[in-house]
């Protein structure tokens, strides 16, 4: 079975600059959860989308934004991206119990 | 302000020895706790998670939870360079609505 895919692995933008970050869950998973993670802070859960619903959020400002497909894939979008946004960003599938995650998209703000 | 708190390490324990790795949390109402393990440049890979009071063994991992005390433990048996990683603690406060905080992690570096 085909684990979390994200697509890009790399990015690199500039101050100002808008990304889409794009996730491929584990087939048969319909929880996606995104997460940030920086040296300084750690692992911060951003939001969790389930059937097409956001369904929890963090504590991110609204320039931190995220859909869900009704094939479960889903995108995370950071509009007017600033020096502090440089972070890996992960995104993880689940059942019931257990999450996965994917290899992380690495974005350089610039 | 819900938090999880772990230890940064580095934790550094001789080849075959034990390891022990703690966290604590502070919203008393959490329901399920995990332990990640993640190896440098890579994402976190699920090693256990434990929902009860008492202690749940997978191979040479146990996990320990006292909910009472606020606590969960990992403990690494046997331990191998290859256990070599950051672990990181995570504390669904969240319920149904998945939810998970994670704590900052604890360097374990095991030594041959």
């Amino acid at each position: 079975k085909a684990g979390v895919t994200q697509t890009p692995r790399y990015l690199i933008k500039t101050r100002g600059q808008q990304v889409t970050l794009s996730c491929s869950p584990i087939s048969g998973h319909r929880s996606v959860s995104w997460y940030q993670q920086t040296p300084g802070q750690g692992l911060q859960f951003l939001f969790e989308y389930f059937s097409e619903t956001q369904r929890n959020k963090g504590n991110f400002p609204g320039r931190f934004s995220g859909r869900q497909f009704s094939n479960s894939r889903s995108e995370m979008n950071v509009s007017t991206l600033e020096l502090g946004d440089s972070a890996l960003y992960l995104c993880a599938s689940k059942t019931t119990d257990e999450q996965f995650f994917g290899p992380g998209t690495r974005l350089t703000v610039l | 302000q819900k938090e999880v708190e772990q230890n940064s390490g580095p934790l550094s324990v001789p080849e075959g020895a034990i390891a022990s790795l703690n966290c604590t949390y502070s919203d008393r109402g959490s329901q399920s706790f995990f332990w990640y393990r993640q190896y440098s440049g890579k994402s976190p890979e699920l090693i256990m998670f434990i929902y009860s009071n008492g202690d749940k063994e997978d191979g040479r991992f146990t996990a320990q939870l006292n909910k009472a005390s606020q606590y969960v433990s990992l403990l690494i048996r046997d331990s191998q360079p290859s256990d070599s990683a950051t672990y990181l603690c995570a504390v669904n406060s969240g319920g149904s609505n998945y939810k998970l905080t994670f704590g900052k992690g604890t360097l374990l570096t095991v030594n041959p």
